[in-house]
């Protein structure tokens, strides 16, 4: 079955620089890959996602690029406000089984 | 639109007693996933359905967790006998479809088996 590792476990950044988290997945079929964030207590949210079909994807201050090749995918949060603090999690779905596999998480802290 | 709807919020039982979580999901959506997320780790499918087909149940411990969606809308999941180790918060969530499709979670129930 697929599995996606995720780094780092926890990012510590000053407010208005820039985060980069890291995900690889061993499944060549996956080819949808969203990225959710989960404030604490509450549901994990949709942010971004990316298809196999495109490399990258903005959505304002938030990118996510994919490399089908070395089967990697990034997240990156620019000017990172103190509300970005959550754990993020990168999940990949097969598209032979169509089962979503998450990463483990990274809970990114953002310094006023 | 109304969202992924979970009860209970919460539940604590002693352990070998049985539980039952029930979801409903956002109107229209084909697919409903049940995950198990235990604290610090990311959530875990437990089973997958597709109307009321369930497409993937591998990682569903089949001794004590059963699921259904009879009539392919609601859901329910149980746990009977419960173990200490079920201890998690247990999230449902619907998309339109499966594969390449947006998942929208539900606030979830947080299982505390002691």
């Amino acid at each position: 079955g697929e599995n996606v590792e995720q780094h780092p476990s926890t990012l510590s950044v000053q407010e208005g620089d820039s985060a980069v988290i890291k995900c690889t997945y061993s499944d060549s079929a996956s080819n949808y890959f969203p990225w959710y964030k989960q404030e604490l207590g509450k549901r994990p949210q949709l942010i971004i996602d990316i298809r196999s079909n495109v490399g990258e994807k903005k959505d304002q201050r938030i990118a996510v690029t994919l490399n089908k090749t070395a089967k990697h995918f990034s997240l990156h949060i620019t000017e990172t406000q103190p509300e970005d603090s959550a754990v993020y999690f990168c999940a990949a779905t097969s598209g032979g089984s169509y089962i979503p596999t998450f990463g483990r998480g990274t809970s990114l802290i953002v310094h006023p | 639109e109304a969202g992924v709807a979970q009860s209970p919020r919460y539940k604590i039982i002693e352990k070998r007693q049985s539980v039952a979580f029930w979801c409903n999901p956002i109107s229209g959506h084909a697919t409903l996933y049940w995950y198990q997320q235990i604290l610090g780790q990311g959530p875990k499918l437990l089973i997958q359905f597709q109307n009321n087909g369930v497409v993937d149940d591998s990682q569903l411990p089949k001794d004590r967790f059963s699921a259904e969606r009879l009539k392919g809308v609601d859901s329910t999941l149980k746990i009977q006998p419960a173990k200490l180790e079920d201890s998690a918060v247990y999230l449902c969530a619907s998309s339109l479809g499966i594969g390449e499709t947006e998942a929208f979670f539900g606030q979830g129930t947080r299982l505390t088996v002691v």
